[in-house]
């Protein structure tokens, strides 16, 4: 069983604040980081899909970047607003499929 | 185009009763999956296929069967529910990357089941 751990479990942070998470994964075997973003009550939704060492992927103001030989990437969200409150979950992609990690639960108060 | 579509949406078993859930896509990808997710938990792969015909476990597949006879559907079976089912349980399916690992992954709305 692949660890795939992610940091923080949750965060409260206000509005405008900038904030990242934190996804470590094995640094063997590597196919592909992904993130995705979870509503209460929805399906996740894809953010980003990385797969070269020093990758660099941003959607707005949501940022992630990747580093396959130590094992880690980071998730950034600049100047946050309610509507990011939501569930972010990364996953290691492995030869055939995704190993998710347990998720930062962000909270974004007006 | 519908992406990926389960039913039911909600279901209530009894133990011992068995159920099929069923799932489709409509975005000719090879790559299904099957997730479960429990309370306070992460996404925990039951099953997966790479295309028609293969089909192979995940973390989480003792309970279950899958069959995948076409690109489009990929049922779950559960046989002789057991109250450790009761579960959130999610379809997806994704193209797959250069390399052969998937990719991006879509995901359908879920079904929630209850089994008492």
């Amino acid at each position: 069983i692949l660890n795939v751990e992610q940091s923080p479990q949750s965060l409260h942070v206000q509005e405008g604040d900038s904030t990242n998470f934190t996804c470590s994964f094995p640094s063997s075997n590597f196919y592909a980081l992904h993130w995705y973003r979870w509503e209460t009550a929805k399906s996740p939704e894809a953010l980003f899909v990385m797969t070269l060492n020093g990758d660099e992927k941003k959607k707005g103001r949501i940022s992630a970047t990747l580093n396959t030989k130590e094992g880690y990437s980071y998730l950034y969200i600049k100047g946050s607003q309610p509507e990011d409150s939501a569930t972010y979950l990364c996953a290691f992609g492995g030869r055939r499929a995704l190993t998710f990690g347990s998720g930062t639960r962000l909270q974004v108060q007006p | 185009n519908a992406g990926v579509t389960q039913t039911p949406k909600f279901r209530i078993l009894k133990i011992g009763q068995s159920m099929t859930l069923q799932c489709a896509q409509d975005m000719n990808h090879n790559y299904m999956y099957w997730y479960r997710q429990d309370p306070g938990m992460g996404l925990k792969l039951i099953y997966y296929s790479v295309g028609a015909g293969i089909t192979d476990k995940g973390e989480v597949p003792n309970g279950y069967n899958v069959s995948r006879s076409t690109t489009e559907d990929f049922p779950l079976r559960l046989e002789l529910a057991a109250p450790s089912q009761t579960s959130v349980y999610f379809c997806a399916s994704s193209y797959s990357l250069a390399g052969g690992s998937g990719g991006t992954q879509y995901f359908g709305p879920g079904t929630r089941l209850t089994v008492l």
